[in-house]
């Protein structure tokens, strides 16, 4: 099947940095690519959906400015978590909508710890 | 808005045992539902894609029924094993991913 890697696969840093989280789709080519957030024994909230050369569309309650999103290409897309707080301590989810299919495949997640 | 709820959200039984997990969204306007594997601190496996259109998905000793206008998924597992344990999460498919609350399984040697 369709192959979603994450990069990093965990990361740790001070409150007030800046964190990116790359998401690769390896053997196609992703139209759509989503960002889930899952804290500790909850399911995964889906935090944006964007698609490749367009602004990403956020789900309510998530904020844009915090989480910025880049999907410049068919197969790469970003999160960046700015001015990371512990709060933002989490499991990070990527997926991705292979060329007009309905099915996601969905990357290893990211462990972000902030201190 | 899509709601998923599974029950119950732990189960612990005896290698060998066959049981049944349940999932029930409130939206039966869905077009399809995926039933996923989550080992701890790892991401999601997929485990059964039912389409609307279809009523269960077999694949080994796992069994996935729809029942659209009930608003309800099973996912049956047969004869455990104690590599089953794990979380398990259903997702109705509805334009987007609505992921339910999961059932944390344990299977005892």
């Amino acid at each position: 099947g369709a192959v979603v890697s994450q990069h990093p696969s965990w990361v740790i840093c001070k409150s007030g940095t800046s964190v990116k989280i790359e998401c690769r789709s390896l053997d196609f080519q992703a139209t759509t690519m989503f960002w889930y957030r899952q804290f500790p024994k909850q399911s995964l909230m889906l935090m944006a959906t964007s698609n490749e050369g367009s602004k990403a569309t956020y789900e309510q309650g998530v904020e844009k400015d915090k989480f910025l999103i880049n999907h410049a290409s068919l197969t790469l897309s970003t999160l960046t978590v700015t001015s990371a707080h512990p709060e933002d301590s989490s499991f990070y989810i990527c997926s991705g909508n292979d060329r007009g299919q309905e099915t996601q495949y969905f990357g290893p997640g990211t462990r972000l710890l902030v201190l | 808005k899509q709601e998923v709820t599974q029950i119950p959200a732990a189960l612990s039984v005896p290698e060998g045992e066959n049981l049944v997990l349940n999932c029930s969204f409130t939206d039966s306007a869905i077009y399809n539902l995926q039933w996923f594997r989550q080992d701890p601190g790892k991401g999601l496996t997929s485990l059964l894609l039912i389409q609307s259109s279809q009523r269960e998905q077999t694949s080994g000793r796992l069994n996935a029924s729809l029942d659209k206008s009930s608003g309800r998924s099973t996912l049956y597992i047969a004869a455990s094993q104690p590599g089953d344990s794990a979380t398990y999460l259903c997702a109705v498919i509805g334009g987007q991913f609505y992921f339910g609350t999961g059932t944390s399984l344990t299977v005892i040697p």
